[in-house]
């Protein structure tokens, strides 16, 4: 089975302080990605990464930036977090070149900034 | 660019009654299609894809090019299918940068 684990499942943090929030995943994917869950707005994409030390931006990168050293593990980054800023962040993986659109999720990162 | 529209928040009907979830796009090529689900306190996991023609717990969904629609059905809802349902869309080929919808609650009553 595959598996995605973001390390944190809750934090709260304050303005201006910097976020590091962690995914691994244990399929020797390819493809990682960061998404924002928001209600009434769905899945935005932040980041993207489609092999180590690669990254693209999403819809809205702004605010945040990512790393990914190795393989298994890309971080996203939050380097002064603000309120606007507070919501659920998912990390999912997937194989490259995957025309199955299969991504495989982690079970989030319920971030709240006051 | 691409774009997914699910133009309702919320579906509630009672036990066995039949479930249709409106997805339309927007995208200029031959895009790939999906629905993923999430139930509660679980992860986001893909419930099906229009490339299989597949039918997953009584699910189906057909992709109308014409109408650029991709609508998901069940003829007879279970109090299990209560969740959260996106519609996303995958340019052909890309390597699954999928686009969202906002998402649609699906509330089954006994």
């Amino acid at each position: 089975d595959v598996k995605v684990t973001q390390s944190s499942r809750y934090l709260v943090k304050r303005t201006g302080e910097k976020v590091f929030l962690e995914c691994v995943q244990d399929m020797d994917h390819e493809n990682m990605f960061w998404y924002r869950q928001d209600p009434g707005l769905g899945l935005r994409l932040i980041y993207f990464s489609y092999d180590v030390k690669m990254k693209e931006k999403g819809d809205i990168p702004e605010g945040y930036s990512v790393s990914r050293e190795k393989k298994e593990r890309f971080s996203l980054i939050l380097e002064s977090a603000s309120t606007n800023q507070t919501s659920m962040y998912l990390c999912a993986s997937s194989y490259a070149g995957a025309v199955t659109g299969e991504l495989f999720f982690g079970e989030g990162s319920r971030l709240t900034v006051l | 660019a691409q774009r997914v529209t699910q133009p309702e928040k919320l579906l509630s009907v009672f036990k066995g009654a039949p479930v249709e979830l409106k997805c339309n796009y927007s995208y200029s090529g031959s895009p790939e299609l999906f629905w993923y689900v999430q139930y509660s306190r679980q992860r986001l996991q893909l419930l099906l894809r229009h490339i299989s023609r597949e039918s997953i717990k009584g699910f189906t969904a057909d992709l109308n090019k014409g109408e650029t629609s991709f609508h998901l059905k069940k003829p007879f809802a279970q109090e299990e299918d209560s969740a959260m349902y996106y519609c996303a869309l995958s340019p052909a080929g890309a390597n699954s940068k999928l686009t969202f919808g906002k998402g649609i609650t699906l509330s089954v009553r006994p």
